[in-house]
């Protein structure tokens, strides 16, 4: 059974401190991304890899990074946490163009 | 630039009976898929349907299927036999040539026992 994993459901962090979200994924799948999940916006891309060390900016990269050592594991970084990065984190990985597949999502409240 | 609608923010349907879900997508490729997604209360979001845009033939999955209209650029979602399970958000997707994937606002679908 495919399985992508994140580092943890809940997590509530103070503003200026940084933050990490890990990701993993079991299915050898070459593409990861990290999306970020608000009410009536639906889901909104902040980065993808493609591969291993590689990266693409998504839609709403501004105040994330993101690091990709090996296949299977994709982080997303918040250098400074602030309020209004407060949501639900999506990551999903696929291989190509066929269906992705989703973990379970964190959900991050900075205060 | 590629942008997926979803203009029925919330629906609703009686149990067993058939809904309709909307989807419109914008592109000028003309290799691409489709996919409709299920994301339950509080829980991981699942694949429901896959269509390739080559592919002139619907989709189906079981009560699930598509109304795949490439012209029109048209993607709706029909739910027979709705089931309380059924009750989730519905999102549309696309992804293009460059395996970037595109979401819509999603529908919120209630299912009335």
């Amino acid at each position: 059974d495919v399985k992508v994993t994140q580092s943890s459901r809940y997590l509530v962090k103070r503003t200026g401190e940084k933050v990490f979200l890990e990701c993993v994924q079991d299915m050898d799948h070459e593409n990861m991304f990290w999306y970020r999940q608000d009410p009536g916006l639906g889901l909104r891309l902040i980065y993808f890899s493609y591969d291993v060390k590689m990266k693409e900016k998504g839609d709403i990269p501004e105040g994330y990074s993101v690091s990709r050592e090996k296949k299977e594991r994709f982080s997303l970084i918040l250098e400074s946490a602030s309020t209004n990065q407060t949501s639900m984190y999506l990551c999903a990985s696929s291989f190509y163009r066929y269906e992705q597949y989703f973990g379970p999502g964190t959900r991050l409240t900075v205060t | 630039a590629q942008t997926v609608t979803q203009s029925q923010p919330e629906m609703s349907v009686q149990e067993a009976e058939t809904v309709t879900l909307s989807c419109t997508y914008d592109t000028s490729e003309s290799d691409y898929y489709l996919f409709w997604y299920k994301q339950p209360p509080s829980r991981q979001m699942i694949l429901v349907i896959r269509q390739e845009a080559y592919k002139q033939q619907n989709a189906t999955e079981n009560r699930f299927s598509v109304n795949f209209q490439k012209a029109a650029k048209s993607f709706s979602l029909k739910i027979s036999d709705s089931q309380l399970g059924d009750a989730a958000m519905y999102f549309c997707a696309y992804v293009n040539t460059g395996n970037q994937f595109y979401f819509g606002t999603g529908t919120s679908l209630t299912v009335i026992p």
